[in-house]
């Protein structure tokens, strides 16, 4: 299955400032998930969304699905040393299957 | 909540060899699980799709003849890699469903491996 693209690929930024990791398809997705996948560690489990334009929050996680279901957005608020780590959005294919995307790593500096 | 294991965490073995890598669901049982490979600083890419009681479902230019799985019981599927070579060195990761209502896939902690 076609490859989800994920920007930036790499993001530095200090304890404090905000971070955005962006997710565009080609195609319309039917739904897209996100996981965070810690240094060493294994993907975990985020988010679901499922709705044009959907906006759901998860404490200072802010994540969207564009209202042409081909892009989604994950956005940090005022970041923290524990959220270093890998961003993946994934799609599910007709098969039950995860395509991910192409991920963003977050370095954050106390 | 939902918990799958691997085994072993890590795997160091001379090339020409096989190793055999397990993954068990500890809580739920799983229909389906699915193995995935993730070489270094890149992202998971899907190899197959393990099914019980039937054939693995393989991506692909995967080589369902090196790779090995076998999907014995709801709890438990194997990954084995035949007649390893230095470049299947990677990080194997397993993941399941809790079932086919179920999009969230809950992942292993991954298996290194690492052929010399």
């Amino acid at each position: 299955g076609q490859q989800v693209m994920q920007i930036p690929q790499y993001q530095h930024v200090q304890e404090g400032e905000d971070f955005t990791t962006y997710c565009n398809s080609s195609t319309t997705l039917s739904n897209i998930q996100w996981y965070k996948q810690r240094p060493g560690g294994h993907p975990v489990f985020l988010i679901q969304l499922v709705k044009s334009g959907e906006v759901k929050k998860q404490k200072r996680l802010t994540f969207q699905f564009g209202e042409a279901k081909k892009n989604s957005s994950l956005h940090i608020t005022a970041t923290q040393t524990t959220d270093v780590g890998t961003y993946f959005c994934a799609r599910n294919t007709g098969f039950q299957k995860l395509v991910f995307g192409t991920g963003t790593r977050l370095l954050v500096s106390p | 909540g939902a918990v799958v294991s691997q085994h072993p965490s890590w795997v160091i073995c001379k090339s020409g060899t096989s190793v055999k890598i397990e993954c068990r669901s500890l809580d739920f049982q799983a229909t389906t699980m699915f193995w995935y490979r993730q070489f270094p600083k890149q992202s998971l890419m899907l190899m197959a799709t393990s099914n019980e009681g039937s054939k693995a479902t393989y991506e692909q230019g995967v080589e369902k003849d090196k790779f090995l799985i076998n999907h014995a019981s709801l709890t438990l599927s194997t990954l084995t890699v035949t007649s390893a070579h230095p470049e299947d060195s990677s990080f194997y990761i397993c993941s399941a469903r809790l079932g086919t209502s179920y999009n969230e896939q809950f992942f292993g902690p991954g298996t290194r491996l690492t052929v010399l």
